[in-house]
């Protein structure tokens, strides 16, 4: 399968406990976002990065977040501290920018759904 | 501020019948336009997308149709089958790499 994975597929976790998630993009693709999506709404972009380099975050990302895309590969969005308002599913997605420019769609994963009881 | 409104949240349609889904926006920066669609237990899958410069894109049983001056596109699915039953949401983007998605409608095509 050479998709967009994410791990783990379902996280339930307690108020107050930190919790991690990954996600692999397919492998060709140098940028990575990604998204939270709450009952009832479309995916709301949180943070991009092109190569290992975060260059935007949403002002949905509060201090308790963290995003890291290592060597350019894989990337890890943490959350401290877990809130219930937290619970939704986190969507990672991956495209390729061409050096031509002009869009390119973005491939999502199957998301980590979050639970904060 | 919701910029990209769906405001059908679900549509029925017999099967073999045209499917109607439809997004307005508010944006007038935005240059790309997608729809994706989403079955439960799976993330968005990219369906189709048009740029601003244009007015239709065709791609099998899928037209998107873009009218700029109203800020409005449409997807058209024909001939619908049960397959096809599913979320749906538009996105739009202005020159950049983040997605501004509307709430999604769902489908139900009734075989």
């Amino acid at each position: 399968d050479t998709g967009v994975s994410q791990d783990p597929r379902h996280k339930i976790t307690k108020r107050g406990q930190n919790v991690t998630f990954r996600c692999d993009p397919i492998s060709e693709h140098n940028r990575l976002y990604w998204y939270r999506q709450t009952l009832g709404q479309g995916p709301e972009f949180l943070t991009y990065f092109q190569n290992e380099a975060q260059l935007e975050k949403s002002r949905l990302l509060s201090d308790r977040f963290s995003a890291e895309r290592p060597k350019g590969s894989f990337s890890t969005l943490e959350i401290q501290r877990t809130e219930q308002g937290d619970s939704a599913m986190y969507l990672c997605a991956s495209s390729l920018a061409k050096a031509s420019g002009g869009q390119n769609e973005q491939f999502f994963g199957p998301g980590t759904r979050l639970t904060v009881l | 501020d919701q910029q990209v409104k769906q405001n059908s949240p679900s549509l029925s349609v017999q099967e073999g019948r045209i499917s109607i889904l439809n997004c307005d926006y508010t944006n007038s920066m935005f240059d790309y336009f997608l729809w994706y669609k989403k079955y439960p237990a799976e993330g968005p899958t990219f369906l189709i997308s048009i740029s601003s410069i244009k007015d239709k894109n065709e791609d099998g049983r899928f037209t998107v149709f873009l009218n700029k001056s109203a800020k409005h596109l449409s997807l058209h699915i024909v001939p619908s089958q049960p397959g096809d039953s599913a979320v749906y949401f538009c996105a739009a983007t202005a020159g950049t790499y983040k997605y501004i998605f509307g709430t999604g409608t769902r489908l139900k095509v009734l075989a």
